[in-house]
């Protein structure tokens, strides 16, 4: 079993959608975890931190379920420019590596 | 400038060929990693530097080995290339007080045939 597990996707959702992603991961030890985004042919980024009692962002929402050892990430009011390859990752450990899944592919269209 | 740079960006070469990337960096972070990325694998952990004197394998170590020549420098060397090591590579660096985060160069994209 993969440490982290996305749904590869891709997601196809009009122009205004909302959308959301799950992200699964099997250490419990599992300390912080983060959404990154990845444009195409593009270097990862850090979208968000995911904090235990749910964040938000603009139209970003991310929540984590430790007891499911799961996160989310919720777009609203997709925008075109939201198409891009969104990585959940997790840090576990004390050397603080960050491990990350193979990423959601989203098309938001018009 | 970007912040993290990788050189080459582009590179063809041949199994059995020795190969050096390279990344600087101007963040000032104590840690760097080097990651290769694969379609369906996602980014995978070669090895990390949390400062000059420290180096650790990651996941993937094997058929690499890696020089922390400065605190602004991370190379990684593939002795003997081999068409399975074609991949994109990324270096990133991170700031000990934020772990989370990582600034990644913009990629060196290696075919090995």
């Amino acid at each position: 079993r993969k440490e982290v597990e996305q749904d590869p996707g891709p997601f196809n959702v009009p122009e205004g959608a909302t959308v959301a992603f799950n992200c699964t991961y099997s250490n419990s030890a599992s300390q912080s975890f983060f959404w990154y985004r990845q444009d195409c042919r593009k270097e990862p980024k850090l979208l968000m931190s995911v904090y235990s009692s749910g964040n938000e962002d603009g139209r970003f929402t991310a929540q984590l379920n430790r007891a499911s050892q799961y996160i989310s990430l919720l777009i609203r009011d997709s925008k075109l420019s939201d198409s891009a390859t969104y990585l959940c990752v997790v840090s576990t450990g004390t050397a603080s590596k960050l491990t990350f899944g193979t990423g959601t592919r989203l098309q938001v269209t018009l | 400038d970007a912040d993290v740079t990788q050189t080459p960006r582009n590179r063809i070469t041949k199994t059995g060929k020795r190969i050096m990337l390279e990344c600087s960096q101007t963040k000032g972070h104590d840690r760097m990693y080097w990651y290769r990325q694969d379609p369906g694998l996602g980014l995978q952990l070669i090895y990390y530097s949390f400062d000059v004197k420290d180096i650790n394998k990651g996941e993937i170590s094997d058929g690499y080995s890696v020089s922390r020549q400065a605190q602004a420098k991370f190379s990684l060397s593939l002795e003997s290339a081999i068409p399975n090591q074609t991949a994109l590579y990324f270096c990133a660096t991170g700031d000990r007080r934020n772990t989370g985060e990582l600034f990644f160069g913009e990629g060196s994209r290696l075919t090995v045939l």
